[in-house]
């Protein structure tokens, strides 16, 4: 079946670190690739996405994220973390025929202390 | 991109009975689709709104307990039958493009069954 892994469930770093929350899917072929946040008692909010070109994308915020299609990846970074990064984020694919239908990771929950 | 209204933002309801939660776009839009957020976990696609015909349901979800409206591009409406704790969640509305490159979520429905 097919499957996106977040590998990190939960991650609790200072501010200024450097993040990097890794994403892989199973999908083989075409896919669009989505990494979505929560913030606490918020809505989704699309940080950045992938569909064709470039394959490091910059979105919202300070992130970027690099496609790396040999690997299935689709991993998130930001170089350096604020507070108001606490958050949770989902890598998110889909993928023909069914577009539109995404199918999400499991989530990692991110922790930034002051 | 699309403006996605949700009706009610949250609700406390009884178990055993139903609510039915709103989605309006404020475009025409091809593909809608409703997901679920149970707490503490990610997003689960439950179906897409067809306009015009049946919803398309995923695995695990059935019409009977969660029947959807489509009745025209900018208006879709899913129903949460014979509610139990169980079905406390997030319900979300999405909508996106027949090329999957767009996924866009209202603010969600917070549903508590007591």
């Amino acid at each position: 079946a097919q499957s996106v892994s977040q590998h990190n469930h939960h991650v609790i770093l200072s501010e200024a670190a450097s993040l990097e929350l890794g994403c892989n899917y199973s999908y083989g072929g075409t896919v669009n690739l989505f990494w979505y946040v929560q913030y606490p008692g918020q809505h989704l909010q699309l940080l950045l996405k992938y569909f064709s070109g470039d394959p490091l994308v910059k979105g919202i915020k300070g992130f970027e994220a690099e496609f790396i299609k040999s690997k299935f990846s689709f991993n998130l970074r930001k170089p350096s973390v604020q507070w108001s990064d606490t958050a949770e984020y989902f890598c998110a694919v889909n993928a023909p025929p069914s577009w539109g239908k995404l199918q999400f990771g499991a989530g990692t929950q991110v922790v930034v202390t002051p | 991109s699309a403006v996605i209204s949700q009706k009610p933002s949250r609700d406390i309801c009884q178990r055993g009975t139903s609510l039915t939660i709103q989605c309006q776009v404020d475009s025409q839009v091809t593909m809608m689709f409703w997901y679920r957020q149970q707490p503490g976990q990610s997003l689960t696609l439950i179906a897409t709104a067809n306009q015009g015909s049946e919803a398309t349901y995923e695995s695990g979800f059935v019409i009977d307990k969660f029947p959807i409206s489509r009745p025209n591009l900018t208006f879709s409406t899913l129903t949460v039958s014979n509610m139990s704790p169980e079905d406390s969640s997030i319900y979300l509305c999405s909508v996106g493009d027949g090329r999957g490159t767009e996924a866009f979520f209202g603010q969600g429905t917070r549903l508590t069954v007591v």
